[in-house]
């Protein structure tokens, strides 16, 4: 299998501004996830779009999916100091249980 | 939902010896996961973890090396063997409930010296 790619690799911005993501895959999918994870500890889940869906919101968050392109994007509005942390996306590779996650994008959040 | 509780959260081991991490769920799934996550990358899956069944593993990991237990429904344990330094990670178990998000425990992060 083979991992996602993400970019950009590293993000840095003023705090109130929005922040996007993206994600592109390699194969077919049922899902894609998004995680966040601070300094290395768990991934926190963020929200789900299902490979039927275009756009997703859950509150500051809004996910985009294209599954003609393989990609998604993730926007953060009106970003937070506390957003600050790596960002992941993941897909079921092949729409099995098998999470295949992208490379990461670190935001830094600067108030 | 699913809460995963995962033992230890942090380790300092000598080189050529093994930990075992634990992952319990509080709730009963039938597939568990375990990743890698080595520093400054992504997360690596490791293995699939069964009930009643060998663990699957992908390519590049081995059960000598990443023995996989699956007592029951709620738990399993990933052993990492004679480790050395390249062992260092972070290695998170994770579990799918059917047709909704996969949740992760906190993760174990692994240091040898």
């Amino acid at each position: 299998s083979q991992q996602g790619e993400e970019d950009p690799q590293a993000l840095s911005i003023q705090e109130g501004e929005n922040a996007t993501m993206n994600c592109s895959y390699k194969t077919s999918i049922n899902n894609l996830q998004w995680y966040r994870q601070n300094s290395g500890r768990g991934l926190v889940h963020l929200i789900l779009i299902r490979s039927n869906e275009r756009e997703k919101h859950s509150g500051r968050l809004r996910v985009t999916l294209d599954t003609s392109k393989k990609s998604s994007s993730l926007l953060i509005t009106a970003s937070r100091a506390a957003d600050t942390a790596s960002y992941f996306c993941a897909t079921d590779e092949g729409g099995t249980y098998k999470y295949i996650f992208g490379t990461g994008t670190r935001l830094k959040v600067l108030a | 939902s699913a809460v995963i509780s995962q033992k230890p959260s942090r380790d300092i081991c000598q080189r050529g010896t093994s930990l075992t991490i634990q992952c319990q769920v509080d709730s009963q799934v039938t597939m568990m996961f375990w990743y890698r996550q080595q520093p400054g990358q992504s997360l690596t899956l490791i293995a699939t973890a069964n009930q009643g069944s060998e663990a699957t593993y992908e390519s590049g990991f081995v059960i000598d090396k990443f023995p996989i237990s699956r007592p029951n429904l709620t738990f399993s344990t990933l052993t990492v063997s004679n480790m050395s330094p390249e062992d260092s990670s972070i290695y998170l178990c994770s579990v799918e409930v059917v047709s909704t998000e996969a949740f992760f425990g906190q993760g174990t992060r692994l240091t040898v010296v």
